[in-house]
């Protein structure tokens, strides 16, 4: 059975300060997504990785996945109030489906 | 280009009664899927559509039925609402290939009373 953790579930920070959120399995994966959910809206594609040790960046936002492949972080530099939302990680396993996570809560206070 | 569009956004049933959730794409994806989130619980798919015609269970598939009779079109019907189908439904598009990503609609919030 895959395991998918997301760290920290939650996570408030004051505007201007980095952060990691990471995503975290038991198993090797083809490729991973992150997504991002803004309150009342659906999730949105932000990267999908799919090297093994590959690093994309994407303005402030870094993401990568681990050598292994089991494994990803995404770092926000100075994060803004327009970063707040849901982080959702989302591997692919081979298959028609994507399986997310439980998501990081990122608030980022003005 | 509207993408996914989900009617409609915000709907409260009683328990017992009977509901479809419509999702329409206008991007011609193969794949579609539905899925339920509820709150610290992530995204469970209930079911999903690999083309025209064919559906398939997905993680959480009871209470629940889709039909796909057309590439644009898969709706979700609800019969007997319960409580626990309580939850904001979300439907997504997707196209072959690991590095593409899906496209969801902006939700269905339902409550069931």
């Amino acid at each position: 059975t895959q395991l998918l953790e997301q760290s920290p579930q939650f996570l408030s920070i004051q505007e201007g300060e980095n952060l990691t959120v990471y995503c975290n399995s038991s198993s090797v994966f083809s490729s991973l997504q992150w997504y991002r959910q803004e309150p009342g809206e659906g999730p949105v594609l932000l990267v999908t990785v799919v090297t093994g040790g590959e690093v994309k960046k994407l303005k402030r936002l870094t993401f990568q996945f681990g050598d292994a492949r089991k494994d990803s972080s995404l770092h926000i530099t100075a994060a803004q109030p327009g970063d707040t939302g849901l982080y959702l990680c989302a591997p692919w396993a081979g298959s028609y489906q994507l399986t997310f996570g439980k998501g990081t809560k990122l608030s980022v206070i003005p | 280009n509207a993408g996914v569009t989900q009617t409609p956004k915000f709907r409260i049933l009683k328990i017992g009664q009977s509901m479809t959730l419509q999702c329409t794409q206008d991007m011609n994806h193969n794949y579609m899927y539905w899925y339920r989130q509820d709150p610290g619980m992530g995204l469970k798919l209930i079911y999903y559509s690999v083309g025209a015609g064919i559906t398939d269970k997905g993680e959480v598939p009871n209470g629940y039925n889709v039909s796909r009779s057309t590439t644009e079109d898969f709706p979700l019907r609800l019969e007997l609402a319960a409580p626990s189908q309580t939850s904001v439904y979300f439907c997504a598009t997707g196209t072959t290939g690991k590095e593409y990503g899906y496209t969801f609609g902006s939700g269905t919030r339902l409550t069931v009373v």
